[in-house]
């Protein structure tokens, strides 16, 4: 079973700062990585997919980057709006499994 | 555009079954190209992945290694949705639940339902 770990856990950010999430799988995923975002009381939506690729209709200040166990997304110039929390998931091999999420705080 | 709708108790007590169903709008259950995932999310375990099932010619089914004694999926094309049912629940099987489209069998989660709270407790 791959086990995701992100960091950081929690992070103070404030709007228009750049801000960097890492996810390290325990072994080799090659690039079935994805990121998504959650606000409370929500499902969570898709914002990269595939390590690197944008879904449609996410602001372009969301980006991802990374291939086998190390993978980072990246918001340039937060927004008040991106306060939330924020997960990777791997669908490399089963079971599916999910990082434990970072959550982000607007200060 | 592919929504979910689920539906089911927000309440089961302890050793009873737990039973959910997720309708789906703008895609097929049989379709050949998606899958269908049950994902639960607490604050002790976070999001955590049940399993799916899909349909390529006949119904295929995968369950987490943790879950696979006790659960079952069961996907219905006259009504066009799939269903959880998850056995012997104990307090911690409390969490919301969701279910979510894959568009194929590696791909990520591009539609979710609106999760469901379930308490298990007496």
């Amino acid at each position: 079973e791959i086990v995701l770990t992100q960091s950081p856990d929690f992070q103070a950010v404030t709007p228009k700062e750049k801000v960097t999430i890492t996810c390290r799988a325990s072994q080799s995923i090659g690039s079935s990585l994805h990121w998504y975002q959650q606000k409370p009381d929500q499902s969570p939506k898709v914002l990269i997919k595939y390590a690197s690729q944008s879904f449609s209709g996410v602001p372009s200040r969301f980006s991802g980057s990374g291939s086998g166990t190390d993978f980072t997304l990246t918001i340039n110039s937060l927004e008040a709006e991106d306060a939330a929390t924020y997960y990777c998931h791997q669908t490399n091999s089963l079971p599916q499994s999910f990082g434990q999420g970072t959550k982000l705080e607007i200060k | 555009q592919v929504q979910l709708q689920q539906s089911g108790p927000g309440l089961v007590k302890p050793s009873q079954t737990l039973s959910l169903t997720c309708a789906i709008s703008g895609d097929s259950v049989s379709s050949n190209s998606a899958a269908w995932n049950w994902i639960r999310q607490s604050p002790s375990r976070g999001l955590e992945w049940l399993g799916r099932t899909y349909y390529r010619s006949k119904w295929y089914y995968d369950y987490a290694p943790s879950m696979k004694s006790r659960i079952t999926f069961n996907p219905d094309t006259s009504r066009n949705q799939f269903s959880l049912q998850l056995d012997s629940v104990t307090p911690e099987d409390t969490a919301v639940y969701f279910c979510a489209r894959a568009d194929g069998r590696w791909a990520y989660f591009d539609s979710w339902g609106q999760g469901t709270l379930v308490t298990v407790s007496s």
